[in-house]
């Protein structure tokens, strides 16, 4: 149980186009999911709590409006990346949370900005 | 100053070596710490949490020193399927709700 999937695993895009990437709890409802992303040799860094029917809680220093989350329902937060640029380059690793304390994390989707 | 600091390595061990690893949180009000793994390009999965009572799941020991705000883990008679990135997790609460903060982690490669 407590299966997080990420779709898709992996995007190469060109600058200045938006990428949306979907996070799904497959076998829970999930009352919160966050999203975060990893830079090579780095740690993760928070981008955004989301809990389902309100707006995101987005982390210092994360843009909102470059950076869209949406949590229509309790098993799918989307993350845009809009108008996405090389530095934009990164691992994006969601997570989802029933309830309890311990966070499920999907397998992640590489993002490749030309 | 890093919410939570751990030292990167790489850690290169032979097999069957005992190696630890430690690490350091700043916020004291953290309610619940973890050890995750991370295999290379692959998402974190969660090794185990750590308890002030300190707890062992088979080859793996976790320690909590609260006072002194202090995390270990200690890896014995390593495998070479050890070989992984392993994170320091720091449950926070905030504004936003509960929140993991994770360190940077620390490379371990197990070798023949």
């Amino acid at each position: 149980g407590a299966v997080v999937s990420q779709h898709p695993s992996r995007v190469i895009c060109k600058s200045g186009t938006s990428v949306k990437i979907e996070c799904r709890s497959l076998d829970f409802q999930a009352t919160t999911m966050f999203w975060y992303r990893q830079f090579p040799k780095q740690s993760l860094m928070l981008m955004a709590t989301s809990n389902e029917g309100s707006k995101a809680t987005y982390e210092q220093g994360v843009e909102k409006d470059k950076f869209l989350i949406n949590h229509a329902s309790l098993t799918l937060s989307t993350l845009t990346v809009t108008s996405a640029h090389p530095e934009d380059s990164s691992f994006y690793i969601c997570s989802a949370r029933d309830g309890g304390t311990e966070q499920f994390f999907g397998p992640g989707t590489r993002l490749t900005v030309l | 100053r890093k919410e939570v600091e751990q030292d990167p390595g790489p850690f290169n061990v032979p097999e069957g070596a005992t190696v630890a690893f430690n690490c350091t949180y700043s916020n004291s009000a953290s309610q619940s710490f973890f050890w995750y793994r991370q295999d290379c390009r692959k998402e974190p999965k969660l090794l185990m949490s750590v308890y002030s009572s300190g707890n062992e799941d088979g080859r793996f020991t976790a320690q909590l020193n609260r006072a002194s705000q202090y995390i270990s883990l200690l890896i014995r008679d390593s495998k070479l399927s050890d070989s992984a990135t392993y994170l320091c997790v720091v449950n926070i609460y905030s504004n936003s709700g509960y929140a993991l903060n994770f360190g940077k982690g620390t490379s371990l490669l197990v070798t023949p």
